[in-house]
């Protein structure tokens, strides 16, 4: 069945430092792949989204990389700011609309 | 233009009660879908629905669960008789193209406390 597996659950940087987060799907017909950054006690919030039909997108320090032959999407923030902890959702949909997320990763981003 | 609309943002509700949630899209928005998210956990897809339509219910537990969204006014998630184990925070999004390829935003979400 459809299956987002995401890694690692929790990952601490120092600022200033890099932080990747990596997220596999099983179902070939996932052609977008949307990340979501959830606050405590809010929202989550739509930070950068991808198509199948390009590899990498960039959004000042966010960047997302797919490998549709592998099955695999990963999230990039550089120079990590405290503002940036948070818990960080990757999904896919499966044809039909809903989205499948991964179990998520705390990010803590210390000064 | 305002964004996703849940309310109430809290609800207490005792066992066996009914929760009424609500939900309005952002404006142009015509598909609606529901998540699930427990305390300390991910986010489950429950149902996806567009005007007076259901179209996908595979999330839904089969039993004192119902959503619609009819053709005025938000869109409803039903809870009929709550027990403890609905104690979570439930998340509408709203698209405004549907399928695979839309981009879902979401509101502020409703935390159901049953006691």
């Amino acid at each position: 069945g459809e299956n987002v597996e995401q890694h690692p659950s929790t990952l601490s940087v120092q600022e200033g430092d890099s932080a990747v987060i990596k997220c596999t799907y099983s179902d070939s017909a996932s052609n977008y792949f949307p990340w979501y950054k959830q606050e405590l006690g809010k929202r989550p919030q739509l930070i950068i989204d991808i198509r199948s039909n390009v590899g990498e997108k960039k959004d000042q320090r966010i960047a997302v990389t797919l490998n549709k032959t592998a099955k695999h999407f990963s999230l990039h923030i550089t120079e990590t700011q405290p503002e940036d902890s948070a818990v960080y959702f990757c999904a896919a949909p499966p044809q039909g609309g809903k989205l499948i997320f991964g179990q998520g990763t705390e990010l803590s981003v210390k000064p | 233009n305002a964004g996703v609309m849940q309310n109430p943002r809290h609800l207490v509700r005792r066992r066996g009660q009914e929760a009424r949630l609500r939900c309005s899209p952002m404006k142009g928005h015509s598909h609606v879908y529901w998540y699930r998210q427990l305390p300390e956990e991910g986010l489950k897809f429950m149902v996806y629905l567009q005007k007076e339509n259901i179209i996908d219910e595979s999330g839904m537990p089969k039993e004192r669960f119902s959503a619609e969204f009819p053709k005025e006014g938000p869109s409803i998630l039903r809870i009929q008789q709550v027990v403890r184990g609905d104690s979570a925070a439930y998340f509408c999004a709203s698209s405004y193209t549907g399928g695979a390829q839309g981009e879902q935003y979401f509101g502020p979400g409703t935390r159901l406390t049953v006691t």
